[in-house]
């Protein structure tokens, strides 16, 4: 089964205190990505890599930190997490990029469960 | 102007209602058009994409596309109340020109009920 799996799904912390939310897929795709998602500002993007060892910057990359050294797996990293990064988080990847040109054979993107977290 | 403008609702209809969904943009480099459906406490999933102006159909989903109008709907017949959710646009364009990097921007999404 195709799946995007995150770790933790729900997390409260303290500020200052680093930590690792991880994101792992099983379907060889090259595109991954992180979003966070807040009432009133929808999904906005954070980073995001286009394949093993080349990610940048998304639209809200500010603390926040990513590394590509295999292709299943893109953790997010938050060094010195703030109250306002308190948030729901997505991972999402997909076979290649853009998303939508041949999604007939199935290039698609494929989202994450969610991470709740909440940094106090 | 925000490059993709949605309603956030909340929208509630009753059970076999014909709901639309609206999305404006204002990006004229927007070349691939898409709506996600998000169930409470899930992730997006697909839903429907395009990439011309005109209608497309799936079953009773219709997205409809006018570039001229830059202005993108989603068409729900039949609406069924497990149907309830968010229902998110999102448009994907070239980050620079001449390259193949491009980047998805996502409405804010419209917060959809269908009572039974």
């Amino acid at each position: 089964e195709a799946q995007v799996t995150q770790n933790p799904r729900y997390l409260i912390t303290v500020t200052g205190k680093k930590l690792t939310v991880t994101c792992s897929q099983n379907m060889n795709h090259e595109y991954m990505s992180w979003y966070r998602q807040d009432p009133g500002l929808g999904l906005r993007q954070i980073y995001y890599s286009m394949n093993v060892e080349v990610t940048d910057k998304g639209d809200v990359p500010e603390g926040y930190k990513v590394s590509r050294k295999e292709k299943r797996n893109f953790p997010l990293i938050l060094e010195s997490p703030s109250p306002n990064q308190t948030s729901l988080y997505f991972c999402a990847s997909s076979l290649t990029f853009p998303p939508g040109s041949g999604i007939s054979s199935g290039n698609t993107i494929y989202f994450g469960e969610g991470s709740w977290l909440t940094v106090v | 102007q925000k490059e993709v403008e949605q309603d956030p609702g909340p929208l509630s209809v009753p059970e076999g209602a014909i709901v639309s969904l609206n999305c404006t943009y204002s990006n004229s480099a927007f070349q691939y058009f898409m709506w996600y459906r998000q169930y409470s406490r899930k992730g997006p999933e697909l839903l429907m994409y395009t990439y011309s102006s005109g209608n497309k159909e799936d079953g009773r989903f219709t997205a409809q596309v006018d570039k001229s109008s830059k202005y993108i709907s989603l068409f729900i017949r039949d609406s069924q109340p497990s149907d309830s959710a968010t229902y998110l646009c999102a448009m994907s364009a070239l980050r620079n020109s001449g390259g193949s990097n491009y980047k998805l921007t996502f409405g804010k999404g419209t917060l959809l009920t269908v009572n039974p």
